[in-house]
């Protein structure tokens, strides 16, 4: 299957730094991405849909000056959580499909995020 | 809006035996269901997907099964492996939704030796 790529994998950072956060989808071009949030035990929660070349769709209840989101190309989104906090420390995943209308989604391989 | 629901949480089972996981959803009007694997720390490793108009997938030891209209899907995998524990997920796009999907609550599963 196609490949998606995510780094770092793990990042620990003190409160009040910003901290940013790469998607690459590695053989395949991409023009929507998705982010994802994981709590330990539970299911991923949607926080955006980042399109290329325009702004992010946020969820509701996401802070999108927090969580600062680009797609500056076809295989790169970047998620930047901006003055971080210890309850930012999450895992999070990011996702892209391939193609359009039934495009399956590929997800990369996560980067845990620890905030002192 | 739709809900996507897991059953059971967890399932401790034998080597060798076969599994087998359930998915429910609330709105029939899915564009298509995916299953994910994720082992602890890791992303998401896509297993499946059916298309709406599909009523099953197969890959290797894995079958999934598709029910539009009673809105559920099952995801069966033959003789067992210590190697298959893992948390098993699934997703659906819904048409109105966009590319958006919706995870179920994700089955824990342990295959012990």
């Amino acid at each position: 299957g196609a490949v998606v790529s995510q780094h770092p994998s793990r990042v620990i950072c003190k409160s009040g730094t910003s901290v940013k956060i790469e998607c690459r989808s590695l053989d395949f071009q991409a023009t929507t991405m998705f982010w994802y949030r994981q709590f330990p035990k539970q299911s991923l929660m949607l926080m955006a849909t980042s399109n290329e070349g325009s702004k992010a769709t946020y969820e509701q209840g996401v802070e999108k000056d927090k969580f600062l989101i680009n797609h500056a190309s076809l295989t790169l989104s970047t998620l930047t959580v901006t003055s971080a906090h210890p309850e930012d420390s999450s895992f999070y995943i990011c996702s892209a499909r391939t193609g359009s209308g039934s495009g399956e989604l590929f997800f990369g391989e996560g980067s845990r995020l620890t905030v002192l | 809006k739709q809900e996507v629901t897991q059953i059971p949480a967890a399932l401790s089972v034998p080597e060798g035996e076969n599994l087998v996981l359930n998915c429910s959803f609330t709105d029939s009007a899915i564009y298509n269901l995916q299953w994910f694997r994720q082992d602890p720390g890791k992303g998401l490793t896509s297993l499946l997907l059916i298309q709406s108009s599909q009523r099953e997938q197969t890959s290797g030891r894995l079958n999934a099964s598709l029910d539009k209209s009673s809105g559920r899907s099952t995801l069966y995998i033959a003789a067992s492996q210590p190697g298959d524990s893992a948390t098993y997920l699934c997703a659906v796009r819904v048409q109105a939704a966009g590319n958006k999907l919706t995870f179920g609550g994700g089955t824990r599963v342990l295959v012990k030796p």
